[in-house]
């Protein structure tokens, strides 16, 4: 079965660097996103991309944040300069129709 | 704006047995979707179940249904024969039909559901 992957699992990074994060999305769905979930707290909406441009955004998703999709294959976060706060679990996923089929998550550290 | 609510932070139920987990929303708009999410854990959010506003019928998914009451915004879980693998954090997720294809979900802030054997 098709699924949504993610890298990497799990990743340390020191306050203000840069952090990329990948996703391969399902590779015939056309929508894609990323979700925040910190610590505890509900999973939040941060971004959805289509036909290569944002559709919508969040108000968490400023300045710092971007996304790209570099490649037919690849989806990326970018998070310019890391704070303490952006510490959390970010989801990636996609959809074609109504379904939306979610990666395993990518565990962001920032110490 | 939409809103979530899940006001059971934790749940419990013995294996085998019946669990109703309870989810509340808030919207002006008439077509929507309703989800419930597993995330057990692996951190993977899984899809449990859907429910479009505009049908009448109560989703079922197996083990899986729920009790959809549109006019008290009111979308329940009910999971029945309890299993181990049941154990996990569950979501329930708004989706606004309006919007083609596009798929923002809010999320209530999830129940946790232990399973004791």
């Amino acid at each position: 079965e098709p699924e949504v992957t993610q890298t990497p699992s799990h990743q340390v990074t020191q306050m203000g660097q840069e952090v990329i994060l990948r996703c391969v999305p399902i590779s015939n769905h056309l929508y894609f996103y990323w979700y925040r979930q910190i610590l505890g707290q509900k999973v939040e909406f941060l971004v959805s991309f289509y036909n290569n441009e944002i559709s919508e955004k969040s108000e968490i998703f400023d300045d710092q944040f971007s996304v790209e999709r570099p490649d037919g294959s690849n989806f990326t976060l970018k998070i310019r300069s890391t704070k303490l706060e952006d510490s959390a679990m970010y989801f990636c996923a996609s959809t074609r129709l109504d379904e939306a089929f979610f990666g395993q998550g990518t565990r962001l550290t920032v110490v | 704006a939409q809103t979530v609510t899940q006001s059971q932070p934790e749940m419990s139920v013995q294996e085998a047995e019946t669990v109703t987990l309870s989810c509340t929303y808030d919207t002006s708009e008439s077509d929507y979707y309703l989800f419930w999410y597993k995330q057990p854990p692996s951190r993977q959010m899984i899809l449990v179940i859907r429910q479009e506003a505009y049908k009448q019928q109560n989703a079922t998914e197996n083990r899986f249904s729920v009790n959809f009451q549109k006019a008290a915004k009111s979308f329940s879980l009910k999971i029945s024969d309890s299993q181990l693998g049941d154990a996990a954090m569950y979501f329930c997720a708004y989706r606004s039909y309006s919007g083609a294809g596009s798929y923002q979900l809010t999320f209530g802030k999830g129940t946790k559901l232990s399973v004791i054997p």
